[in-house]
């Protein structure tokens, strides 16, 4: 079974503060993505990171897949409040379409 | 374009009751997904469908049955609901390709008492 593991579970700080999310896991993935969640909604696709080191850029969010394709991050440079809410990443294996593996996500709040 | 859209949005069901929720995509996307999400245990995949006509189980499909006989519907049952299915469920559909890149619908909030 592969699992992916999201670190820190909560996060809360200051608007203008810089933050950084991990997504870890011991198996290789063909393919990692970035969601977003707000409460009472679904999960909204943000990046998708394909190539081992790759890094992409979203605005004031940088994206980067780590060279074994095993882990991911994802920073946020000069928080707002609007940032707020639940970061899942997710893999995919090679193989054929049968789901995503989900981490578990992080709670991000950012105060004003 | 509305996307992903799932119905009903909330529901109650007594224990041992019956339902079918039911989500319909309209971007021609081949796959479809339904996932369950509980606090602290994140997304998990309950069955999956790679075409009409075409179902398979996922991580936790225990209870749930699926059919795809049309593309672009895809529909969840519970024979027989339990507590222990309380939770908020999603369905999501994709294309073909290496990114498996999954668009999901807004979510059906499920209690049972």
């Amino acid at each position: 079974t592969q699992l992916l593991e999201q670190s820190p579970q909560f996060l809360s700080i200051q608007e203008g503060e810089n933050l950084t999310v991990y997504c870890n896991s011991s198996s290789v993935f063909s393919s990692l993505q970035w969601y977003r969640q707000e409460p009472g909604e679904g999960p909204v696709l943000l990046v998708t990171v394909v190539t081992g080191g790759e890094v992409k850029k979203l605005k004031r969010l940088t994206f980067q897949f780590g060279d074994a394709r095993k882990d991911s991050s994802l920073h946020i440079t000069a928080a707002q409040p609007g940032d707020t809410g639940l970061y899942l990443c997710a893999g995919a294996s090679g193989g054929g379409a049968d789901g995503l593996t989900f981490g578990k996500g992080t709670h991000l709040i950012i105060q004003p | 374009n509305a996307g992903v859209t799932q119905t009903p949005k909330f529901r109650v069901l007594k224990t041992g009751q019956s339902m079918t929720l039911l989500c319909a995509q309209d971007m021609n996307h081949e796959y479809m997904y339904w996932y369950r999400q509980d606090p602290g245990m994140g997304l998990r995949l309950i069955h999956y469908s790679v075409g009409e006509g075409t179902t398979a189980k996922g991580e936790v499909p225990d209870g749930y049955n699926v059919s795809r006989l049309k593309k672009q519907n895809f529909l969840l049952g519970l024979e027989s609901a339990a507590p222990s299915q309380t939770s908020v469920y999603f369905c999501a559909s994709d294309t073909p390709s290496p990114n498996y890149e999954q668009y999901f619908g807004p979510g059906t909030r499920l209690t049972v008492t």
